[in-house]
């Protein structure tokens, strides 16, 4: 097994730009969530899913998009690059249950800068 | 903000002394869970806690859940160069459905 996948490792945007991160695991596993990670914030939650075709909004939604067609994968979308968007994102996966949480898996990070 | 905080942020220990970092949250916590990342890794599961007062040892290391499902804690024995990296502990806050809040961190450096 791969685990979870994210790609790209590095990117750099221009201010306004869009782009998509993309993240896969190959565990059947429902629960998915996108997190980022800034100095002395910890990770905070941006969106999650709970299965295909269900998502729902973190802590600091704003600026990003997300969709579930599939299991597997569960891309985030950045509308239109700010830079105080730059930071490492996470992507993570988990079996679910309601109202509680498994160990979380965690893909590689993107490291993402906006000049 | 934040509702869930750590502290310390940051702690610098020698070889062979202990190290604790503790977790406190705003509301109370259906569970708590501990991770650790190395420098320029990522997160990595290390243990779960359930019940009010729960105490787990893994090795060198003791997690422990307050009584009131507010606050936990981690404490290192003996730390380790191999101990190094940032200590998270992340919870489900009591109705906040399935969105896991993870705390702010704490950074362990360990000198020899």
């Amino acid at each position: 097994n791969a685990g979870v996948t994210q790609t790209p490792k590095f990117q750099v945007l221009k201010t306004g730009q869009s782009m998509t991160l993309q993240c896969a695991q190959d565990m059947n596993h429902e629960y998915m969530s996108w997190y980022r990670q800034d100095p002395g914030m910890g990770l905070r939650l941006i969106h999650y899913s709970v299965g295909a075709g269900i998502t729902d909004q973190g802590e600091v939604p704003n600026g990003y998009n997300v969709s579930r067609s599939t299991t597997e994968d569960f891309p985030l979308r950045l509308l239109s690059a700010a830079p105080s968007q730059t930071s490492v994102y996470f992507c993570a996966s988990s079996y679910s249950i309601p109202g509680g949480a498994y160990e979380q898996y965690f893909g590689p990070g993107t490291r993402l800068t906006v000049t | 903000g934040q509702q869930v905080m750590q502290i310390p942020q940051y702690q610098h220990v020698q070889e062979g002394e202990d190290f604790t970092t503790y977790c406190n949250s705003s509301t109370t916590l259906s569970n708590i869970q501990w991770y650790k990342q190395r420098p320029g890794g990522h997160p990595v599961f290390l243990i779960q806690l359930v019940k009010s007062g729960e105490v787990k040892k893994q090795k060198r290391l003791t997690f422990q859940f307050g009584e009131a499902k507010k606050n936990s804690s981690l404490h290192i024995t003996a730390t380790q160069t191999t101990d190094v990296g940032t200590y998270f502990c992340a919870g489900i806050l009591t109705g906040g459905g399935n969105k896991l809040t993870f705390g702010t961190g704490t950074q362990l450096k360990v000198e020899l």
